[in-house]
């Protein structure tokens, strides 16, 4: 356990469905992010939040709608998905400021299927 | 654009012998890396850190080697246990200076122990 913690852990939804993804950090941490993981490719960041503030959007579309409501919950609302969605997606948590480690803490990940 | 990667897909060693995983990066402004280590169904989970002022740390039986002269980095697991079969990423922060605190990650090398 890292104390990091996804729901659900499996997903299967269709290309109309608007589904959401749940991601909590029980480590005190105030940096949360979202990366995308498929097949052969790097794990690729999505999101940055700090202190509840989204600070990076790397150019993630539009159907992917992030939303930080405190510094232990990250959501990320999914609707008119494609096929090519279809990933894991992995929530982490660090600590964010000056100085000390870039360490970043990852939850188990949702295993998202688009059909 | 500058990207971190991985020398070698697969990796395959006995059990008990030394194992190195070798990562090349190519920015230059990158100050601070990261292997992680991902088993099966399981999110990315932190092995060891270094910071560019450093070129060698140890942890319990692994070391990680930075060359900044080639922008190379390497993982050294020693008296490679079955445990130790996974993928391991290494990362890289661009620049503690700007306070970015999100890591861009390799595509990975995959470990097999054979026993």
């Amino acid at each position: 356990e890292t104390g990091v913690t996804q729901t659900p852990r499996h997903l299967v939804m269709g290309m109309t469905n608007k589904k959401s993804l749940k991601c909590e950090q029980h480590l005190g941490h105030n940096a949360m992010y979202w990366y995308k993981q498929s097949a052969k490719k790097p794990l690729e960041l999505m999101f940055v939040y700090n202190f509840k503030e989204q600070t990076e959007n790397n150019s993630v579309p539009s159907r992917f709608s992030p939303e930080c409501p405190n510094s232990s919950h990250l959501f990320l609302h999914l609707h008119t998905l494609q096929p090519e969605d279809s990933a894991l997606y992995l929530c982490a948590s660090s600590q964010a400021g000056g100085g000390g480690s870039y360490e970043q803490y990852f939850g188990p990940g949702t295993r998202l299927t688009v059909t | 654009g500058e990207s971190v990667g991985l020398h070698l897909p697969t990796l395959s060693v006995q059990e008990g012998d030394n194992s190195i995983i070798n990562c090349a990066y190519s920015n230059s402004a990158s100050d601070y890396f990261i292997w992680y280590k991902q088993e099966s169904g399981k999110g990315p989970q932190f092995i060891i850190d270094i910071r560019s002022n450093m070129d060698k740390r140890q942890g319990q039986r692994v070391t990680v080697l930075l060359n900044k002269t080639v922008k190379h980095l390497s993982l050294q697991i020693a008296a490679t246990q079955p445990g130790d079969s996974a993928v391991y990423f290494c990362a890289e922060n661009l620049s503690l200076d700007t306070g970015r605190r999100a890591l861009t990650f390799g595509s990975g090398t995959r470990l097999q122990v054979q026993p």
